[in-house]
């Protein structure tokens, strides 16, 4: 299946610094990458999605000043949690859907843990 | 309510057993459906979609029920391999995951 890179795959910051995640797909082209956040023992929940060459589109309650969302490329789209806080600590994972020939599967990076002191 | 409701189980079962789970959804409207299994602490995973008539994927069973709104999931034979936890996912073109089913097969 199709691959998709996620760095750092893990980040433990102090509070108030910046993070910078890096969501890559691999060998097929992305137009549109989704950004999710995972709690323990809890569902993925969407937080935007990523479309290349537009802004992205935020699910409600996520706050788009504080999770700036960057998809410059068909194989890049970045997220930067500004200002992390503890509260901000989470699992996060991308997604990519591959839109060549009609396969709209989405696949998943690895997953960014952080941890936000 | 939530748009995608899962027993969070843990499901404990023996090697060779049969266990069944359900995740119910919201949309009525909703048209495409699947089951992924995530592992402790890494990204999930497609385990199969899940069509109208129901579809086989070896010792995994994946079922719909459009009128009471709910899929379902049935693993034969477990393994001690298949102990993880099992998403239910609904595509109304963002996906929307239940909180996932966890199993554990034990030897």
């Amino acid at each position: 299946g199709a691959v998709v890179s996620q760095h750092p795959s893990r980040v433990i910051c102090k509070s108030g610094t910046s993070v910078k995640i890096e969501c890559r797909s691999l060998d097929f082209q992305a137009t549109t990458m989704f950004w999710y956040r995972q709690f323990p023992k809890q569902s993925l929940m969407l937080m935007a999605t990523s479309n290349e060459g537009s802004k992205a589109t935020y699910e409600q309650g996520v706050e788009k000043d504080k999770f700036l969302i960057n998809h410059a490329s068909l194989t890049l789209s970045t997220l930067t949690v500004t200002s992390a806080h503890p509260e901000d600590s989470s699992f996060y994972i991308c997604s990519a859907r591959d839109i060549a020939e009609g396969v709209y599967e989405q696949f998943f990076g690895p997953g960014t843990r952080l941890t936000v002191l | 309510r939530k748009e995608v409701e899962q027993d969070p189980g843990p499901f404990n079962v023996p090697e060779g057993a049969t266990v069944a789970f359900n995740c119910t959804y919201s949309n009525s409207a909703s048209q495409s459906f699947f089951w992924y299994r995530q592992d402790c602490r890494k990204e999930p995973k497609l385990l199969m979609s899940v069509y109208s008539s129901g579809n086989e994927d070896g010792r995994f069973t994946a079922q719909l029920n459009r009128a009471s709104q709910y899929i379902s999931l049935l693993i034969r034979d477990s393994k001690l391999s298949d102990s993880a936890t099992y998403l239910c996912v609904v595509n109304d073109y963002k996906l929307s995951f239940g909180a996932g089913t966890t199993v554990t097969v034990r030897a």
